[in-house]
Order: structure tokens, then C-alpha cells, then sequence
């Protein structure tokens, strides 16, 4: 079966740094998504990770460990925008994506 | 492009009755995915096609649940009868396929569906 497990909520001052992490136990592995959904709107694309290292996209940074199941989700010079849910998702046999039940991210003046 | 389109946007019905949920995926993609979303269990696939072909419904909850894609432009998600416990968020996605390598699924913006 498939396991994929995120911290249910995190709570970061605006300027700061946070790490969102994701562990997964899947039968298959072809990539690792990160997505970004605000309360009462639709998901949309951060980052994809198929490789070990880190995938940096401007102030939001993505890691993937494929030997430790592993990822995480790095966001720096928090904005208060930023505050939305964070979801892992990885991509197993042909196009599914199976999602982490997502990391609420609350930023605070 | 306008994106994927879903619609109704929000569907309040009474336990019973028939809900048809549409979707236009983006133009070129030949993935289409049906997700539901709920605070108790996420985001969950419930079946996706692919050059309109059905691929994996092994999400779809039950005998109630039905999809359609009828061509590359439309796609049908059919519940009879429904049920409280339906009441979600219903969300499409397209995509390319693009082999082994990097694609993203866009979202459309949802169908909040009410079932009292």
C-alpha cells in the first residue's frame, strides 16, 4: 500500500524559515511533488524532485531522499501570502499522483 | 488558455438525487484526472483517463459513482443516487503526458458539492 505522512499544521513568523517535511512508503516511485492550496481554491504546482538533491525555485526550495523516503519543502522570507496548505504527493505506476493529507502553514506577523 | 473549467461551482442538492459534475480540461492535454477533497481524507484520486480511455477507477467509492469522457474537450462525473457523506470538494485536473519526466496536473477550480 502506500503511506505518505506530513506534520498536520505548522506555525512560522513572517521573515523566517520554514521546513515542511514528508516521508513516504510507496510500491512505486517516478517523483515527488509539492503543492501549494489556499483555503477555498484549487492546488497549484511548486516543485517536482525525481533525483536526490535539492530543486531551489526562487525563495522555495525542494530535497528528496529516494533511500530514506524522504522530502522536504523549504520556504524562506516568509511573506504572510504564504500562509496556505502544503501538500507532498508522489507520482507512482504511469500518471497517478498519490497525496499527503497536507501541512497547514499559518504565518504570523 | 482559461485553465481547466469546472462547473457548477457549488451544488447544493437533497439525499437522493442525481449530481452531474463537468469538466473542460486544458486543450492538448491528453491526462484527465477526477479528485475528491475532504477535511477527514485529503485529496484522493478517484479515477483518471487518459486519451479519453478510463485508466485506474479503483478510487471511485462505490456503484454510485460514475465518470464519462466522451471526447478530448469534456468529462462527466455522475453521482446516483447521492448521499450526505458525498458532500466534498470535487476537483478535475489535466495533464500532459510527457513519459518519465517532470509534468504538473492543473487543477480546475472545484465543485463544492452539499448533499443534505
Amino acid at each position: 500500500g502506500q503511506n505518505i505522512d506530513q506534520p498536520t499544521e505548522m506555525t512560522a513568523t513572517e521573515g523566517a524559515i520554514v521546513q515542511i517535511n514528508c516521508t513516504y512508503q510507496t510500491s512505486g516511485f517516478n517523483g515527488l511533488f509539492w503543492y501549494q492550496q489556499h483555503a477555498g481554491e484549487a492546488p497549484t504546482f511548486l516543485s517536482y524532485n525525481v533525483l536526490d538533491g535539492l530543486e531551489e525555485k526562487g525563495r522555495f526550495s525542494s530535497f528528496l531522499s529516494r533511500s530514506k523516503g524522504y522530502s522536504y519543502l523549504l520556504l524562506k522570507e516568509l511573506q504572510m501570502k504564504d500562509s496556505a496548505s502544503y501538500l507532498c504527493a508522489v507520482k507512482e505506476a504511469g500518471n497517478m499522483l498519490t497525496f499527503g493529507g497536507g501541512t497547514r502553514l499559518m504565518v504570523k506577523p | 488558455d482559461a485553465g481547466v473549467i469546472q462547473s457548477p461551482r457549488h451544488e447544493v442538492t437533497e439525499m437522493g438525487q442525481e449530481v452531474t459534475l463537468r469538466c473542460k480540461p486544458i486543450s492538448g492535454h491528453d491526462y484527465l484526472f477526477w479528485y475528491r477533497q475532504t477535511m477527514m481524507r485529503g485529496l484522493e484520486l478517484l479515477i483518471y483517463f487518459n486519451n479519453n480511455v478510463p485508466i485506474d477507477d479503483s478510487g471511485m467509492p462505490e456503484d454510485r459513482f460514475s465518470a464519462k469522457m466522451p471526447n478530448a474537450s469534456f468529462s462527466t462525473l455522475k453521482i446516483q443516487p447521492s448521499e450526505p457523506r458525498d458532500s466534498a470538494v470535487y476537483f478535475c485536473a489535466s495533464s500532459l503526458s510527457l513519459g518519465q519526466g517532470d509534468y504538473e496536473q492543473y487543477f480546475g477550480p472545484g465543485t463544492r458539492l452539499t448533499v443534505t
